[in-house]
């Protein structure tokens, strides 16, 4: 399950599962938000990105679903591999060219 | 797909030594680059922004003095953590966009980790 604590949430999953990391942003102008994953000890990587006149958008074996209203994005991983493990963030852009990164979630994958 | 190096992944120094850690793209002349500092499990803390050819401009609490940010090149971003303490010991990454759209790519370095001794 998804926990809250002093530092990065975290949301445990068996491998073969799907994960929703959920990320809440700030600015209702932002007009493109990006995920993405860090390993332990490298920089992020960019994994999909996403446009405010879009609510949806797949690539391999992940989704970005995006819910203006509530100003609400979400990843979702089908069928989560060791490998996944990682951090993940979100980021939003809007009237500046500057993202701003969420929180993070760690997402630990058990074999 | 857009490459950026930094350089070193890791330094060990002394206290009251420089460091000087290097971010290149390799394949994209970078309009603006960013240099962020990470502390164990948190989230990404701008430090500053630079634009070649100009003085970088600084997030509130970081001393420009401190952090020195040069950016000669397109393609080449410096930033050289001066007198370091311990309390610098962190892991600095860099980020290079190529123009400066919502919707231009941002790529990240690799990452250096700083510990001061």
């Amino acid at each position: 399950g998804e926990s809250v604590g002093l530092h990065l949430p975290t949301l445990s999953v068996q491998e073969g599962d799907n994960s929703i990391i959920n990320c809440a942003y700030s600015n209702s102008a932002s007009d493109y938000f990006i995920w993405y994953k860090q390993e332990s000890g490298k920089g992020p990587q960019f994994i999909i990105d996403i446009r405010s006149n879009m609510d949806k958008r797949q690539g391999q074996r992940v989704t970005v679903l995006l819910n203006k209203t509530v100003k609400h994005l979400s990843l979702q991983i089908a069928a989560t591999q060791p490998g996944d493990s990682a951090v993940y963030f979100c980021a939003e852009k809007g009237g500046s060219y500057i993202p701003t990164f969420g929180r993070g979630t760690s997402l630990i994958v058990h074999p | 797909g857009a490459v950026v190096s930094q350089h070193p992944s890791w330094v060990i120094c002394k206290s009251g030594t420089s460091v000087k850690i290097e971010c290149r793209s390799l394949d994209f002349q970078a309009t603006t680059m960013f240099w962020y500092r990470q502390f164990p499990k948190q989230s990404l803390m701008l430090m500053a922004t630079s634009n070649e050819g100009s003085k970088a401009t600084y997030e509130q609490g970081v001393e420009k003095d401190k952090f020195l940010i040069n950016h000669a090149s397109l393609t080449l971003s410096t930033l050289t953590v001066t007198s370091a303490h311990p309390e610098d010991s962190s892991f600095y990454i860099c980020s290079a966009q190529e123009g400066a759209g919502a919707g231009d790519g941002y790529t990240f370095g690799s990452g250096t980790r700083l510990t001061v001794v």
